[in-house]
């Protein structure tokens, strides 16, 4: 089955510096990776997806990139702000129909200091 | 409506109870998802529905019952759980098709097995 390793664990930036976080997968069929964020307390939400046809994508201070190639894909935020503090996944599937398997990586706690 | 809704909000019950979690979503969705979540970890993918039929089940124990009555209903029903089963519950629901595969998170069910 599907692997997907994240890092770094946990991430402390300063306001308005960037973050990234990244993360590898195992399995060369998977073709759709979304990020979670998620708050204390509160249920994951989506902040971007990518498809494997794709390989970068970008939604204001958020973005992603993806290599097919060397199965990784990572997780940009610039101008990071006090309100991006959460707990953030990566995950990966294979859309085949049926449902959407998700994968996920362990999580990458991101802490922005005023 | 789109929001995933999920009652109880939290749930303490003993090891001989027999409760249920409840799931509702009106987006349409046609695939719908259980997750369990232990504290600072991912989400671990416990059953798949899929057009009302169960299309995933990742070898969970027979403690864990799901049940979709419907196509905007999902319920997990609960008995002779253990303590470690507690967890937060969180039920997601996405479009079944290629392309549109975004999954919604619920706010998920606390449960505290005594």
């Amino acid at each position: 089955g599907e692997n997907v390793e994240q890092h770094p664990s946990t991430l402390s930036v300063q306001e308005g510096d960037s973050a990234v976080i990244k993360c590898t997968y195992s399995d060369s069929a998977s073709n759709y990776f979304p990020w979670y964020k998620q708050e204390l307390g509160k249920r994951p939400q989506l902040i971007i997806d990518i498809r494997s046809n794709v390989g970068e994508k970008k939604d204001q201070r958020i973005a992603v990139t993806l290599n097919k190639t060397a199965k990784h894909f990572s997780l940009h935020i610039t101008e990071t702000q006090p309100e991006d503090s959460a707990v953030y996944f990566c995950a990966a599937s294979e859309l085949t129909g049926g449902g959407n398997k998700l994968t996920f990586g362990t999580g990458t706690q991101l802490k922005v200091e005023l | 409506d789109t929001e995933v809704t999920q009652t109880p909000k939290h749930l303490v019950m003993g090891m001989t109870n027999k409760k249920s979690l409840k799931c509702e979503q009106h987006m349409g969705h046609r695939a719908m998802y259980w997750y369990k979540q232990k504290a600072k970890k991912p989400p671990e993918l416990m059953f798949v529905y899929s057009y009302e039929k169960l299309s995933i089940n990742e070898s969970v124990p027979s403690r864990f019952s799901p049940e979709c009555p419907n196509s905007s209903l999902l319920n997990l029903h609960l008995h002779a759980l253990q303590p470690e089963d507690s967890a937060l519950y969180l039920c997601a629901s996405s479009q079944e098709k290629q392309g549109g595969n975004e999954q919604f998170f619920g706010p998920g069910t606390r449960l505290t097995v005594l």
